[in-house]
Order: C-alpha cells, then structure tokens, then sequence
C-alpha cells in the first residue's frame, strides 16, 4: 500500500529562515505526489503537485519541493519564512487511483 | 459558488442520534470525496464519486456511514447512530481531473457528546 511519512509533527523557524518540511513516500511506481497547506479555519489549499513532468516543482507563496526517487523523498521547502507561512502541511501521494492519501501534517510555527 | 461549500460547519450531536452532513461541489466537477480529519492527524480517506455512483468506498468504517450523490452533484454524507469516536471534521473536495488535485471545503465539525 502507497503511504507517506511526514517527520517531525512540529517544526518552529525564525521569520526570513529557511523552511524545510521533510515528506517521505512509499510506493512500488513513481507516484503523484502533493503538498497542500491548512490556514487556521480554512481548508486545505494546493500548495504544489509532482506528476513526472519535471523533478523541481515550484508551487504557490514561494514553496518548491523536489522529487528524489533514490531517497523515496518530496520535501517542501521556502528560502525565506514569512509569518503568513504559519499553517498546517500535508504530504500525500497518488498512484493515479484517484485517491489521495495524506501523511500526518506537519505544524509549521514562524518565530518573529 | 466558486468554491467546495459544506453545511453545516459545526454539528453538536448526542449519542445513538442520527446526522446528515452536506456538500455542494465546484460547478462542473464530476469527481467527489469525503475524508475524515482527527485531531493531529491527516485527512482519512472515506467515499469518492464519480458521477452518482460510489467508485470507492473503501474507506468507511462501517456500515452507519453511508454517502450519496443523486443528482451527479450535491452529497450528503450520513452517519446512523453516532459514536463519540465519530466526532471529527469531515471535509468535503471535489476535482474535474482524474490527476488528484482537489479543491477542498472548509469542513463540517462534528461532535458527538
């Protein structure tokens, strides 16, 4: 069965730090794979998406993510974190059966 | 609407009572799913349609939970005598893509007391 493990439940960074969201996946074929984003009280928003056109996907609000088949990996990464990046961050992967599984999310807390 | 609406946004329930939760699509999306979020953890997989039939409803946990599309549009999401373990928010997403990009509601939080 595809899944994702999303490490670390929490990640704090200092406004203007790098942010780096690790995503790791499971799949026996490259799978599609996504980063969406939850604002407090919102919904889930697509941040980016992996679907084998091109290894380094940039996304929305500054994110990209680069897909590495040898480390099973889709990071999700920013140069420079802003205080609006504060938000919840889910992984999931897509094996082309029209469902979407999500990893656990990751909170992401901007330090001033 | 421009977006995925879902009614209501928060449902306070009694146990064994009956609860009907609703979901009106993006205009023209053909595909529909229901997931389950729990605190701190990610979106659970329910029911997807496409169309008015369930093509997977793999994801329910049991048989108090039923979803329906009628209409190729609107659906309702029905749970038969709750169970606190059913308190959760139950989102709603639909896409006009078979490529996984969904575009999701803001959720209907339900509690069960």
């Amino acid at each position: 069965a595809q899944s994702v493990t999303q490490l670390g439940s929490h990640v704090s960074v200092s406004e203007g730090a790098l942010v780096l969201l690790r995503c790791n996946y499971s799949s026996s074929v490259p799978p599609y794979l996504f980063w969406y984003v939850q604002y407090p009280n919102q919904g889930l928003q697509l941040l980016l998406k992996y679907t084998s056109a091109a290894t380094l996907v940039k996304g929305i609000n500054g994110f990209e993510a680069e897909f590495k088949k040898s480390e099973t990996s889709f990071h999700l990464t920013k140069p420079s974190a802003h205080m609006s990046d504060a938000a919840e961050y889910f992984c999931a992967v897509n094996r082309g059966n029209e469902k979407l599984t999500f990893g656990t999310g990751t909170r992401l807390t901007i330090i001033p | 609407g421009a977006g995925v609406s879902q009614t209501p946004s928060n449902k306070v329930t009694e146990k064994g009572k009956y609860v009907e939760l609703r979901c009106d699509p993006i205009s023209g999306h053909t595909a529909l799913y229901w997931y389950r979020q729990s605190l701190g953890q990610g979106p659970e997989f329910l029911i997807y349609f496409q169309g008015t039939g369930a093509a997977d409803d793999s994801g329910l946990p049991n048989d108090r939970f039923f979803a329906v599309r009628p209409e190729g549009s609107v659906s309702t999401l029905k749970i038969q005598r709750t169970e606190r373990g059913d308190s959760a928010v139950y989102l709603c997403a639909s896409s006009q893509t078979l490529t996984g990009e969904l575009f999701f509601g803001e959720g209907s939080r339900l509690t069960v007391l």
